[in-house]
């Protein structure tokens, strides 16, 4: 049972629009505690796709955002392709200064 | 470039321990934090526990207090994780990851390989 709740799937057709929300509580998001987001493709290592809840690094493309709100924080993927069918994972802390993560989203393009 | 490199692959019986190094390259070694985040096959990702580099202070998951130890040798700019009693459990993917950030929480920027632990009888 991880500390942050995400849907254990979503889906959507080449073009269209997802969204992966990440559900914490009072203790870790809701305490002010920035949300990251990580991209894992199928056999590879986890990368950083979105920082401090909003921003992006270099490289990612302008088609995924973040956004945070109480205790939840969502990850937005614009015009779906191909290659950003993989496992998506949020992360924040807890009040004790601990990282935790999200059970983790597949995401399928259908 | 920053790159973590990780040791390779490990089979080992129950009951034993194992460790696993972590060198880094690309930046300053001791002003950063190292973390230690493990997948377990077909699950996602469990934080275990991190270390500054710089004064060795570290933090650990409380699943993974008195099993698990974080070093690190700043002459070498690796980082080092053991643990022992091991379990059929503990087969996972184990990565280490840098931190970035501070204050509101840092995230982890760049990731080692990772490091495939089997632990079997």
């Amino acid at each position: 049972q991880s500390v942050l709740t995400q849907p254990p799937s979503v889906s959507g057709a080449p073009g269209q629009s997802v969204t992966i929300s990440c559900t914490g509580s009072s203790s870790n998001i809701g305490a002010g505690y920035h949300v990251h987001w990580y991209q894992q493709l199928p056999g590879s290592v986890p990368k950083l796709l979105i920082y401090g809840n909003t921003n992006r690094p270099s490289g990612v493309p302008d088609r995924f955002s973040g956004s945070k709100s109480g205790t939840s924080a969502s990850l937005a993927i614009t015009g779906l392709q191909a290659e950003d069918e993989a496992d998506y994972y949020c992360q924040s802390h807890d009040s004790s200064l601990s990282a935790v993560f999200g059970g983790g989203t597949k995401l399928t393009v259908l | 470039q920053i790159q973590l490199v990780q040791s390779g692959a490990e089979v080992k019986k129950p009951g034993a321990s194992v460790r696993v190094s972590c060198k880094a390259s690309g930046y300053t070694f001791a002003s950063y934090v190292i973390n230690w985040v493990r997948q377990a096959p077909g699950q996602g990702l469990e934080w275990m526990g991190r270390m500054s580099a710089h004064n060795g202070h570290t933090a650990y998951a409380e699943k993974m207090q008195g099993r698990f130890t974080m070093t690190a040798d700043t002459s070498t700019s690796t980082a080092y994780m053991e643990l022992r009693s091991l379990r059929s459990d503990d087969t996972a993917m184990y990565f280490c990851a840098r931190g970035y950030g501070a204050g509101s929480g840092p995230y982890f920027d760049y990731w080692g390989q990772g490091t495939l632990l089997t632990v079997s009888s």
